[in-house]
């Protein structure tokens, strides 16, 4: 089955730092790809997606780009912020014959000012 | 248009009680999808519904928990005889099919004493 594979956190960064959050998956054919974000005593909202490969996507400064080479969805941002704090999560949508999206573990980021 | 709407925010339960979750979703969304989170730990997933029907309970417990989503008003995730095990954060999400972006709500906060 659909399985997404985030790299382990906490990745704890000071404020204007690079950022990469590592994000690999299996699945049958060419799916889209989501990250979503979850701020403290919130719930996951979307922040970017890509729906083929090759495709890019952004939002408020982050960028991944859907790498179908290296089955990789790798989420980036050239500088971070203290209000960037949050838990990332890399996704798959449902597909074939389930109707349940597959999500990553989740990746905790803390920025320190 | 209003997001998903979860009430309450935080419930505390004394073991043996009941517990009602309720979920309003995007309107015109037909798929709601209940999880449970807890801390430091990813989204695990309980029962996917689609208006009136469950179609994958595969995540629930069989026994003291249901679900249900009428076809008039919120979506309900029942707990009976909780215990303290059953303390977690619950999020509900909708979606208009499943393979596009989920919707969620900010999460029912349960505490059992």
């Amino acid at each position: 089955g659909d399985s997404v594979t985030q790299m382990e956190g906490p990745v704890t960064l000071s404020e204007e730092a690079f950022l990469t959050i590592n994000c690999t998956y299996t699945a049958t054919g060419y799916p889209s790809l989501f990250w979503y974000v979850q701020y403290p005593g919130e719930g996951l909202q979307l922040l970017l997606k890509a729906t083929k490969a090759d495709d890019k996507g952004s939002n408020k400064g982050f960028e991944a780009t859907y790498r179908k080479e290296t089955t990789s969805f790798h989420l980036e941002k050239g500088s971070v912020q203290v209000s960037d704090s949050a838990v990332y999560f890399c996704a798959l949508p449902a597909s074939g014959g389930s109707y349940i999206p597959t999500f990553g573990r989740g990746t905790s980021l803390i920025v320190h000012p | 248009n209003a997001g998903v709407m979860q009430n309450p925010r935080h419930l505390v339960r004394r073991r043996g009680q009941e517990a009602r979750l309720r979920c309003s979703p995007v309107k015109g969304h037909s798929h709601v999808y209940w999880y449970r989170q807890l801390p430091e730990e990813g989204l695990k997933f309980m029962v996917y519904l689609q208006k009136e029907n469950i179609i994958d309970e595969s995540g629930m417990p069989k026994e003291r928990f249901s679900a249900e989503f009428p076809k008039e008003g919120p979506s309900i995730l029942r707990i009976q005889q909780v215990v303290r095990g059953d303390s977690a954060a619950y999020f509900c999400a909708s979606s208009p099919t499943p393979r596009e972006p989920q919707h969620f709500g900010d999460g029912t906060r349960l505490s059992i004493l």
